[in-house]
C-alpha cells in the first residue's frame, strides 16, 4: 500500500464548475497535510496546508481533512482553464520534516 | 530575492558515468531534499539532510549521495549512472524555524537522461 494515495485522473470539469480532488493516507500519526500544484514542465508549488480536522478555505480553494478516516481533499470552486495542472497530496509524519508525496491527480478544466 | 537553484538544468550523459546535480538556495533554510519524478509515480524521496553534516537515506537512495558543507548547499551525485535514473530531479528546501516544515519550496529542476 503507497503510503499517500490518489486517483491519477485525468478528472475533466467544465469552467465555473467544482472541482473535487481526494487523497488517502496510510501513516495515522501524520500531522501535517499539503496540497501542491503543478504545472506541466514547471516544478511544484503549495497551494493549501492544513493541520486539524475540518475545512480550511483561502480564495476558490476548500481543503478539507478527516482524519478518523485518514483522508483529505481539495475542492476547487469556479474552476478556471487556468486550474488545469496536476494537483500533488503531501504529507508529514508526526515529529519529522519529511515530506511524502502522491502520485498526483491531473485535472482539465474546459473553457 | 531568496530562491532555490538548480544546475544543469539538462544534462545527457551515458551509463555508468558520474553525475552530479547541483542545489544552491538562499533561503537559509535548514532542511534540504532531493526528489525525483517519474510518470505514474509522483515525487520520491531520495536523500534529505537536516543541517549542516546531516543527511539521512529516502526511499530511493540506492546509487545515489548527498553531502552537506553549508547551509546553501545539497549537491547530489549518481556514482555510477544507470538508464533506470533517467529521470526529473528535483531540489526543495523547508525552515525548521517557522514550525511549517512541511512547506517546501521547489527548485526548477534537473532533466537528466543516461544513455
Amino acid at each position: 500500500q503507497k503510503e499517500v494515495e490518489q486517483n491519477s485522473g485525468p478528472l475533466s470539469v467544465p469552467e465555473g464548475a467544482i472541482a473535487s480532488l481526494n487523497c488517502t493516507y496510510s501513516d495515522r500519526v501524520s500531522q501535517s497535510f499539503f496540497w501542491y500544484r503543478q504545472y506541466s514542465g514547471k516544478s511544484p508549488e503549495l497551494i493549501m496546508s492544513i493541520y486539524s480536522n475540518g475545512d480550511k478555505e483561502d480564495g476558490r480553494f476548500t481543503a478539507q481533512l478527516n482524519k478518523a478516516s485518514q483522508y483529505v481533499s481539495l475542492l476547487i470552486r469556479d474552476s478556471q482553464p487556468s486550474d488545469s495542472a496536476t494537483y500533488l497530496c503531501a504529507v508529514n509524519r508526526a515529529g519529522g520534516f519529511k515530506t511524502i508525496f502522491g502520485a498526483g491527480t491531473r485535472l482539465f478544466v474546459k473553457a | 530575492d531568496a530562491e532555490i537553484t538548480q544546475s544543469p538544468r539538462h544534462k545527457i550523459t551515458e551509463t555508468g558515468r558520474q553525475v552530479t546535480l547541483a542545489c544552491h538556495q538562499t533561503w537559509n533554510h535548514n532542511n534540504m531534499f532531493w526528489y525525483r519524478q517519474d510518470l505514474g509515480h509522483g515525487l520520491r524521496l531520495i536523500h534529505y539532510s537536516y543541517g549542516v553534516q546531516d543527511t539521512n537515506k529516502g526511499e530511493v537512495s540506492d546509487g545515489y549521495s548527498v553531502s552537506r558543507s553549508n547551509t546553501e548547499d545539497l549537491p547530489l551525485t549518481l556514482e555510477s549512472a544507470a538508464s533506470s535514473q533517467t529521470s526529473v530531479y528535483f531540489c526543495a528546501s523547508s525552515d525548521t524555524g517557522t514550525g511549517d516544515t512541511g512547506e517546501l519550496f521547489f527548485g526548477e529542476g534537473s532533466r537528466l537522461t543516461v544513455l
